[in-house]
């Protein structure tokens, strides 16, 4: 099976400008999760989709949004971008809906922004 | 707010030597997970020990876990080169998404 796939790896924004990010799930994983990775926060949780239904969202400001499609895929946005936005962002995936499942992620968006 | 807390923040050893990471966490837990991250890269998922298990071997790798204490230490034996990565805690309770730890970044030096 092709594991978790994010697309684009790297991206360079200005500040004020609007990003989307994509994640493909492995086949047959209906639960994504999004996390923001930075040096100094580590990594934080954004939202979980399962099934096109949002399930929990982290403590981010509404300029972070996200949804899923039928297929799985997903795609997050974040809007008017900040400095303090320049992260990687990891998608995971997994089967079920269970919490304490592993997770498979992918490798990584790295969004700086100027 | 972090669930996990691994310490130290950093090792380097010795290729051979074993590695000793630990995770704290401050409240009840279904389970505990161990993850690598190659540098930039994704997580890999390496070993998960439920709340009523106390100790979990997967080849190289020995985990244990002290609900009492709440914390839990991943030990890598007979380290090697390609082991350099930060590791991660990650705590199950309910509900509610994985909580990962900061991690510990390794470093195995040949």
């Amino acid at each position: 099976k092709a594991g978790v796939t994010q697309t684009p790896r790297y991206l360079i924004k200005t500040r004020g400008q609007q990003v989307t990010l994509s994640c493909s799930p492995i086949s047959g994983h209906r639960s994504v999760s999004w996390y923001q990775q930075t040096p100094g926060q580590g990594l934080q949780f954004l939202f979980e989709y399962f099934s096109e239904t949002q399930r929990n969202k982290g403590n981010f400001p509404g300029r972070f949004s996200g949804r899923q499609f039928s297929n799985s895929r997903s795609e997050m946005n974040v809007s008017t971008l900040e400095l303090g936005d320049s992260a990687l962002y990891l998608c995971a995936s997994r089967h079920t809906r269970d919490y304490g499942r592993e997770l498979f992620f992918g490798e990584g968006s790295r969004l700086t922004v100027l | 707010s972090q669930q996990g807390e691994e310490d130290p923040q950093a090792l380097s050893i010795q290729e051979g030597e074993n590695a000793t990471m630990n995770c704290s966490y401050k409240t009840s837990i279904n389970n505990l997970q161990w993850y690598r991250q190659n540098s930039g890269r994704g997580l890999v998922h390496l070993i998960l020990i439920r709340s009523n298990e106390r100790e979990k071997h997967s080849g190289r790798l020995r985990v244990t876990l002290d609900t009492s204490k709440k914390s839990s230490s991943l030990l890598i034996t007979a380290s090697r080169a390609a082991d350099t990565a930060s590791y991660f805690c990650a705590t199950s309770s309910g509900n509610t998404p994985l909580v990962f730890g900061k991690g510990t970044r390794l470093s195995v030096i040949a």
